[in-house]
């Protein structure tokens, strides 16, 4: 089975520019996460989705970013304007259920680099 | 709020065995996950514990105490392929369903 799918994996940016990620959940999997890494916060939920429906933005950093998922396989992440600070790698990942919640699945993860 | 300690770097050398402590302090409690990532790669599921004792996944084990507020993630017959960092993640009851918390992450180096 093919797992989360996430793109671009790499992208290199100026900062003020619009960069938007992209995610494919694993199919059949009813909730979605966006988590952020870096060396200085470690792994941050940023907002997760179930159903297509957004949950808990709490982790959201600022109006600057935005999530959504129009449909069951797709989903994405906007950061408008980027700034240097946004420079991260962004997870998405998935899971198929409360009953088997507690295993979450990660993409490969998109590395941000915001100059 | 929720906050999780774990220590920042374990080194041994292969064949050896290493165990990982997570303490945790969170308002109510759903169980307390582990995950391993490589560098460059994406952090992947290990084990889960929501009651009390120890759960055995071939040279893995994590186990959990619910009434101290901590864990551990115990690797045998170490490998260089299990150098890596160790994350515990744990989900508050208080919370919204998805919410999980990630430690900071233990590295592990192998020597050999």
């Amino acid at each position: 089975d093919a797992g989360v799918i996430q793109s671009p994996r790499h992208e290199v940016t100026e900062m003020g520019q619009e960069v938007t990620l992209r995610c494919k959940p694993i199919s059949g999997h009813d909730y979605l996460f966006w988590y952020r890494q870096t060396m200085m916060r470690g792994l941050e939920l940023l907002i997760y989705f179930n159903n297509n429906v957004p949950i808990d933005d709490s982790g959201m950093p600022e109006d600057r970013f935005s999530a959504k998922m129009p449909n069951a396989s797709f989903s994405t992440l906007k950061i408008q304007p980027s700034e240097p600070r946004d420079s991260a790698v962004y997870f998405c990942a998935s899971t198929p259920d409360r009953a088997s919640g507690n295993t979450i699945y990660f993409g490969e993860g998109s590395w941000l680099t915001v100059v | 709020g929720q906050s999780l300690e774990q220590p920042s770097e374990v080194t041994a050398v292969e064949g050896a065995i290493v165990q990982i402590n997570c303490t945790y302090q969170t308002s109510g409690f759903y169980g307390l996950s582990w995950y391993q990532q490589h560098d460059g790669g994406a952090p992947t599921f290990l084990s889960y514990n929501a009651l009390d004792g120890l759960e055995e996944t071939g040279r893995f084990s994590s186990f959990l105490s619910r009434s101290d507020s901590y864990g551990y993630l115990l690797l045998q017959e170490l490998q260089m392929k299990d150098s890596a960092s160790y994350f515990c993640a744990v989900r508050a009851s208080t919370d919204s369903w998805g919410k999980f918390q990630f430690g900071a992450g233990t590295q592990v180096v192998v020597t050999p």
